[in-house]
């Protein structure tokens, strides 16, 4: 049971670049969600999904894009990256539904630094 | 919007108890109150969780004020392991179909 992993762990972009940041989970979890965490800073949401097929916007989704086609992939898009997109993504994932007990699972994170 | 408010920062001697509050003024009926930490380097992980009653597990106590408007985190002992950022959330009534979100935390020092 691998848990909640993501690739790559670092990543160097040069403005306009588009790249896609991945998560997978093994533990058949019907909520995923991405953040992003600048540094000395909380997590802000950007993304996620309730189960396959479905997709909604969390507090700062511009300039990202997700889709979940599988319960255990949720794939992020940095569609035109710029400086700002400079930070530490993490994926979580969890449980849903009556009897959850709400707890997400994160992923180790990646390091993305956009010049 | 600040729906959680936390102290920036403190310090607890090694092996001893340690109360990290957080305070939720604006609570509803329905949301429960989340604790997550985050070790140096590492994505966060869920400590405890709780609605109404006082909570405990494995890693900490969870202690909830009986008006809901506030909330204390217990670890029960302090180790070096325990140094991290601790995160109060609240919500969860609606899991999946609401945005939680997390503050800035609480940096907690474990002196030697």
């Amino acid at each position: 049971n691998a848990g909640v992993t993501q690739t790559p762990k670092f990543q160097v972009l040069k403005t306009g670049q588009s790249m896609t940041l991945q998560c997978a989970q093994d533990m058949n979890h019907e909520y995923m969600s991405w953040y992003r965490q600048d540094p000395g800073m909380g997590l802000r949401l950007i993304h996620y999904s309730v189960g396959a097929g479905i997709t909604d916007q969390g507090e700062v989704p511009n300039g990202y894009n997700v889709s979940r086609s599988t319960t255990e992939d949720f794939p992020l898009r940095l569609l035109s990256a710029a400086p700002s997109q400079t930070s530490v993504y993490f994926c979580a994932s969890s449980y849903l539904g009556a009897g959850a007990s709400y707890e997400q699972y994160f992923g180790p994170g990646t390091r993305l630094t956009v010049t | 919007d600040a729906k959680t408010t936390q102290p920036n920062s403190m310090e607890s001697n090694e092996e001893e108890p340690v109360h990290l509050p957080c305070n939720h003024s604006t609570i509803s009926g329905t949301d429960y109150i989340h604790w997550y930490r985050q070790l140096p380097s590492q994505g966060p992980e869920y400590v405890i969780h709780g609605l109404t009653s006082n909570v405990n597990n494995r890693m900490a106590s969870l202690a909830i004020a009986e008006d809901r408007k506030s909330s204390t985190l217990i670890l029960h002992r302090a180790t070096l392991r325990d140094a991290a950022v601790y995160y109060c959330l609240r919500g969860g009534s609606n899991f999946g179909n609401e945005k939680l979100t997390f503050g800035t935390g609480t940096r907690l020092t474990i002196i030697p």
